[in-house]
């Protein structure tokens, strides 16, 4: 069974850095694409980056490039999304997801149960 | 980058009736590339439609795509009670991948 489990709620303060998990397994990991996702409260998703873990060959929407970074550790089947310095506007559930495998659909067929991150201080 | 616009902002509806929702992009969806997610409160998003008519694995035959260059529509046949749920659709045509800014069908 495909599963992403994805790491526990964070409360953090303006200006922390932060790295939250997203573990596959199930499934070849290196194989697949995985996505994040960002839903703030109350709105909608956007599509932050991805990765594939296989070469760690990573894509950033234009919105996030430069805000954060994704990276994978394919030996511990492990995707990862990290700030260098939370700003107050980061507070938001992050969706960790799975391209599907058809190779020019670039749509998410599995997802984590999300990640939520408040930043406050 | 393609803005998805999703129509009506929320539905209401009852059990048993049908529910057709929009999708509307700003400029055309190559190779009819839009999916369909449906999330309910405190969970993830679930895929249902990809393609912009094929069903995923296990999505109940209630649940129909259809459309194509700019215009796609998501069509519940008869709304059970687990459906009430927001609907999101998905373009993944052209880079950055987008999506709308979700449909709510809610119980009358």
């Amino acid at each position: 069974e495909v599963q992403l489990v994805q790491s526990g709620a964070e409360v953090k303060k303006p200006g922390e850095s932060l790295k939250i998990s997203c573990k596959g397994t199930g499934y070849s990991f290196s194989s697949y694409w995985i996505a994040w996702v960002r839903q703030m409260p109350g709105k909608g998703l956007e599509w932050m980056g991805i990765i594939y873990p296989g070469d760690s060959d990573t894509t950033y929407s234009p919105s996030f490039q430069g805000q954060v970074t994704i990276s994978a550790d394919k030996s511990i089947t492990t995707a990862s999304l990290q700030w260098s310095s939370l700003k107050a506007s980061d507070t938001a559930m992050y969706y960790c997801a799975r391209k599907t495998g058809y190779s020019s659909r670039w749509f998410f067929d599995y997802w984590g149960q999300g990640t939520l991150v408040t930043v406050s201080s | 980058e393609i803005v998805l616009t999703q129509s009506p902002g929320t539905l209401s509806l009852s059990p048993g009736e049908r529910a057709t929702l929009s999708c509307r992009a700003s400029q055309s969806v190559s190779s009819s590339y839009l999916a369909w997610y449906q999330q309910k409160p405190g969970q993830a998003p679930r895929l249902l439609i990809y393609d912009a008519s094929s069903r995923a694995t296990g999505i109940p035959d209630r649940f129909s795509g259809g459309g194509s260059g700019t215009d796609f529509t998501l069509t519940i046949s008869r709304l059970e009670p687990e459906d009430f749920a927001v609907y999101y659709c998905q373009q993944y045509g052209s880079s950055p991948w987008t999506f709308g800014q979700g449909t709510k069908v809610e119980i009358k």
